[in-house]
């Protein structure tokens, strides 16, 4: 199956800096990469998403780019907030079947 | 309600117990879905429903017994568990197409999950 490392597993920011999450893939075939924030208590949210025929794509102060040659995709938040404290999960989708990265731990600091 | 629900939210059973999950869609999709998330593991998909037919068992144990009476509903019937079957368990749905199971373009929406503990 898709195998998805995401680094780093935690990461805590100055709030007003921005935080930055890659995650790099092995399957050629997925063509869908979507983001999801998990707070506590929450199921995952999608935040999010690119397609293979896209390299960037931004919203507000949340943008992800993707390099299908390399395999490998990032989240960028900036401008962080107390809000934006939370897990936030990489995900690659082949077919339908979402295979996830294990979680980046997001703390912003006051 | 809206989005996806998913009942109870925390669920303590011995390994004896059968008990049942709950997810209920709001949101006229088709396809229902199955993860369970572990502490320190990526989410792992379980089964996948598309319009009440099973199209995906991830090799899950017997344990765990899934049923999808409608494109609205799914549960999780459970029995003689394990402490190891501890976990969040999170209910998903997504569009979903009659031919061939759900889009790969299909964006998937997640209820709140179940907090499951096994004594």
């Amino acid at each position: 199956g898709e195998n998805v490392e995401q680094h780093p597993s935690t990461l805590s920011v100055q709030e007003g800096d921005s935080a930055v999450i890659k995650c790099t893939y092995s399957d050629s075939a997925s063509n869908y990469f979507p983001w999801y924030k998990q707070e506590l208590g929450k199921g995952p949210q999608l935040i999010i998403d690119i397609r293979s025929n896209v390299g960037e794509k931004k919203d507000q102060r949340i943008a992800v780019t993707l390099n299908k040659t390399a395999k490998h995709f990032s989240l960028h938040i900036t401008e962080t907030q107390p809000e934006d404290s939370a897990v936030y999960f990489c995900a690659t989708q082949s077919h339908y079947k979402l295979s996830f990265g294990a979680g980046t731990t997001v703390t912003v600091r006051a | 309600e809206t989005g996806v629900t998913q009942t109870p939210r925390h669920l303590v059973m011995g390994m004896t117990n059968k008990k049942s999950l709950k997810c209920e869609q709001h949101l006229g999709h088709n396809a229902m879905y199955w993860y369970k998330q572990s502490a320190k593991k990526p989410l792992e998909l379980m089964f996948v429903y598309n319009f009440k037919e099973q199209t995906e068992n991830n090799s899950v144990p017997s344990r765990f017994s899934p049923e999808c009476p409608n494109s609205s509903h799914l549960f999780l019937h459970l029995h003689t568990l394990q402490p190891e079957d501890s976990a969040l368990y999170l209910c998903a749905s997504s569009q979903g197409t009659l031919a061939g199971g759900p889009r790969w373009t299909d964006t998937q929406y997640f209820g709140p999950g179940t907090r499951l503990t096994v004594l």
